[in-house]
């Protein structure tokens, strides 16, 4: 089955810098990559998402990139600011179930 | 829409005991995830249907957990009988997936304790 790997598990910055996760997923057929945003006691909610047929994708501060050939994609934040700590997770799909990395959590330091 | 509900949000109970959780997924919505988060596993698919119909369950862990989908605006998770290490929280999730949306809407979630 697929295998989604994600790294860093734990991510500090300072308000203002930007934020990079990287993933990686094993299962060549993946052609949907989502990217959840868990707050403490919350249910997880999309904050971006990108197909096997586009490299990049933005959304005002929040970028996704993926590379098919390398099989990895990574979660771009800019500008950084205390309400984007969260838990991060990344997740390939090739039928709809989606299977998750064990997710980063981004801590924001004012 | 109130989105996705599950009922109940808590549930404590002890090892050996019945537990029912229940889902009803967003209206119009025709597939509907199962999923399990704990600190040591993450998030893990446990069984999804599509149209009512289970697709995989190849994540459900074991005899002791079964889920039905009687129709297009419910469904249950039962594990029977409970032990400790299936103390987690439970989500229930649903998508269209019509056209290019395939965003999957999760319910708050039931956090389930097994003594």
């Amino acid at each position: 089955g697929e295998n989604v790997e994600q790294h860093p598990s734990t991510l500090s910055v300072q308000e203002g810098d930007s934020a990079v996760i990287k993933c990686t997923y094993s299962d060549s057929a993946s052609n949907y990559f989502p990217w959840y945003k868990q707050e403490l006691g919350k249910r997880p909610q999309l904050i971006i998402d990108i197909r096997s047929n586009v490299g990049e994708k933005k959304d005002q501060r929040i970028a996704v990139t993926l590379n098919k050939t390398a099989k990895h994609f990574s979660l771009h934040i800019t500008e950084t600011q205390p309400e984007d700590s969260a838990v991060y997770f990344c997740a390939a799909s090739r039928s709809g179930a989606l299977n998750f990395g064990k997710g980063t959590s981004l801590l924001v330091t004012p | 829409d109130a989105g996705v509900i599950q009922s109940p949000r808590h549930e404590v109970t002890e090892m050996g005991q019945e537990v029912t959780l229940r889902c009803k997924p967003i209206s119009g919505h025709n597939s509907l995830f199962w999923y399990r988060q704990t600190m040591m596993r993450g998030l893990e698919l446990l069984i999804y249907f599509n149209n009512n119909v289970p697709i995989d369950d190849s994540g459900m862990p074991e005899d002791r957990f079964s889920a039905k989908m009687p129709n297009a605006s419910f469904s249950t998770l039962k594990i029977q009988p409970s032990e400790p290490r299936d103390s987690a929280v439970y989500f229930c999730a649903s998508s269209t997936r019509t056209g290019a949306n395939y965003e999957q809407y999760f319910g708050p979630g039931t956090r389930l304790t097994v003594t």
